[in-house]
């Protein structure tokens, strides 16, 4: 089936300090990924939709400039978290549309769990 | 507003059976989804509906009702790995994904 991989699967860094997380599908072309952020015992929050080629659809209340998203090949999709800060610290996961999407399933990356001291 | 509806949290003993509900209000529909996420890991993909009735999967079943905004997810010879979150996402016109905000199964011997 579908494989994405979403790396590191965990990070812990100090204040200040960018974080690149990277979403890969491994065995199909992702036109569309989209990044999403899960705090504890609450429901996935969709950050923003990655286009390839194109800039991403970033949620109302999601700062663009905080949350850079690159989307260069059909196949990475990059989230870079700015000078984080620890109400950054999250779990983020990242998936993918296998074909055209629409009545197709998500599938997701492992997560990236993000603890900023 | 576009609107998904499922109980917080429900209890269940092993070997028995449960149905977890969804109901859903979104502006146009193109199907529903059901994931499954254990704590501290990804959500992974369960079932999808969008004609109406009941698509048997194994010991999974979800069943879907268009006119009523309503499906279910019927759970069968529960083991203790099931203990985890259900998740019920509905599709809108866009293709946008509604998120619910899930569903904690927890498993009792």
């Amino acid at each position: 089936g579908a494989v994405v991989s979403q790396h590191p699967s965990r990070v812990i860094c100090k204040s200040g300090t960018s974080v690149k997380i990277e979403c890969r599908s491994l065995d199909f072309q992702a036109t569309t990924m989209f990044w999403y952020r899960q705090f504890p015992k609450q429901s996935l929050m969709l950050m923003a939709t990655s286009n390839e080629g194109s800039k991403a659809t970033y949620e109302q209340g999601v700062e663009k400039d905080k949350f850079l998203i690159n989307h260069a090949s059909l196949t990475l999709s990059t989230l870079t978290v700015t000078s984080a800060h620890p109400e950054d610290s999250s779990f983020y996961i990242c998936s993918a549309w296998e074909g055209q999407g629409g009545n197709q399933p998500q599938h997701f990356g492992d997560g990236t769990r993000l603890s900023i001291l | 507003g576009q609107n998904i509806d499922q109980p917080t949290e429900m209890t269940a003993t092993e070997g028995a059976i449960v149905q977890i509900n969804c109901t859903y209000q979104t502006s146009g529909f193109n199907g529903l989804f059901w994931y499954q996420q254990h704590a501290g890991e990804a959500p992974t993909f369960l079932s999808y509906n969008v004609l109406d009735g009941l698509e048997e999967k194994g010991r999974f079943s979800s069943f879907l009702s268009r006119s009523k905004g309503y499906s279910y997810l019927l759970l069968k010879e529960l083991q203790m790995k099931d203990s985890a979150s259900y998740l019920c996402a509905a599709v809108d016109s866009n293709y946008q994904l509604i998120w619910g905000a899930g569903t904690k199964l927890i498993i009792k011997p």
